[in-house]
Parts: C-alpha cells; structure tokens; sequence
C-alpha cells in the first residue's frame, strides 16, 4: 500500500527565515505522481506543485523551490524568506491508479507551518 | 472554465439526523469525481470515487454512501449521522491524468 509520511507536525518560524517541510513516501508503482496542497485557514486546498516520477529535476517558482529525490523517497518543499502569509497547513501527497480509471490520492497528515513576525 | 461547486458550506446535524451533501462540476464532461474527508487534526481521506454516472468504489466501511445521478453531480449521503461523521467534506474532480481540483468544503459538525 502506498504511504506519505510528513514528521513534522507543526513548524514555527519567524518571518524572513527560510523553512524546509519533509515529505518522504512509499510505492511499489515505477510510475507515480506527487504532489503539495496548501490549506490556509478557510479549508480550501491550493494546488502547488504536481511531479512526475521520471522528472528528478528540481523547481523554484518564486519562493517556492522543490526537491525531489527518487533514491531516498523524498519530495521536500522549501519556502524561502517565509512571510505570514505562508501560515498554513501544508500536506504532500501521492497518486496510484484505480480500478476503472481515475486516481486516488493517499495524502500525509500535513505540517503546520506557522509564520511569526 | 471548470469550476466545481459544493454546498453547504457549514452545517451542523443531530445524532440520527440524515445527511445529503451534494457537489456539481462546470465546464467539463465525464469527469473524475471524488469525496474526502478530513477529521479535526488530521489528513484527507478518500471516501468514494466514481468514473462514471452510476458508478461508485468505496474506499472505507462507514456510515456513509454516495450516488452519482448525472455525469457531474456527486452526492454524499447518510441515513443516520453518527459523532464520528464530523469532520470536513471535500469533493474534487478530475478528467485526465492525476492530480485534482478541489470544491471549497462542508464542514459537518455532528451533535
């Protein structure tokens, strides 16, 4: 069975500090997709970022950077010079194919990440 | 564009009371859909999906049903709510490839 696991329950930090959420997960599909949502405060689950699992290559889009790597399992996310904002609750997750079509997405419990000033 | 839609936004139920949540999508056809649900503190689980009008895989034993009457309605219902039923509801939908659009949430409190 797939898994995502996010060991960072809650992240403090001050405003301006960089901060690094860990994603690690596991699969026994050669093909896969995974993925960040934010949730802010109001619920609703803001897409960042989706990567496939041929794609090693790592991104920064604004202050957001990724990095995935294949052979430790792990796809952490970087926000750089956080601002309060960013407070939110930040779940990484990972899609397997089900029957009939579709995918399922087998998410982490998430990281809160609170920004001070 | 595609947009989805979920309503209620909040709601508050008795034990033994039923339940019909309901989530519409625009502006695509033979989409993808899906119900989650997230406990206080915790992450999304998926509870049903469907690929197709009539069509419907669950996930999880529960309380809980759902029904998929036309290609982009997806309603998630229950005869009896338990407390255990609270949480927030999230509908998504997809049409090709993974990753989904999430609807904005039904938070259910159960008392």
């Amino acid at each position: 069975a797939q898994k995502v696991t996010q060991a960072q329950t809650e992240i403090s930090v001050v405003e301006k500090e960089d901060v690094t959420l860990d994603c690690v997960y596991e699969t026994r599909d050669t093909t896969y997709y995974l993925f960040w949502y934010k949730q802010p405060p109001s619920g609703e689950l803001v897409f960042l970022i989706r990567r496939n699992s041929f794609d090693e290559q790592n991104e920064i889009s604004g202050r957001y950077s990724w990095n995935f790597q294949k052979s430790t399992s792990s796809f952490n996310f970087t926000i750089t010079a956080s601002q309060v904002v960013d407070s939110a609750v930040y779940f990484c997750a990972l899609s397997e194919s089900v029957t009939g079509g579709g995918n399922k997405l087998t998410f982490g419990t998430g990281t809160q990440l609170k920004v001070e000033l | 564009s595609q947009t989805i839609h979920q309503w209620p936004a909040t709601l508050v139920q008795p034990v033994g009371s039923p339940l019909s949540l309901e989530c519409t999508v625009e502006g695509t056809s033979n989409p993808n859909l899906y119900w989650y649900r997230q406990a206080a503190g915790r992450g999304l689980q998926l509870l049903f999906y469907s690929v197709g009008i009539g069509q419907i895989s669950s996930e999880v034993p529960q309380n809980l049903s759902a029904s998929r009457p036309q290609d982009r309605q997806f309603i998630l219902s229950s005869k009896k709510l338990l407390l255990s039923d609270s949480g927030f509801y999230l509908c998504a939908w997809s049409v090709r490839g993974p990753g989904y659009t999430f609807g904005s949430g039904t938070r259910l409190t159960v008392v």
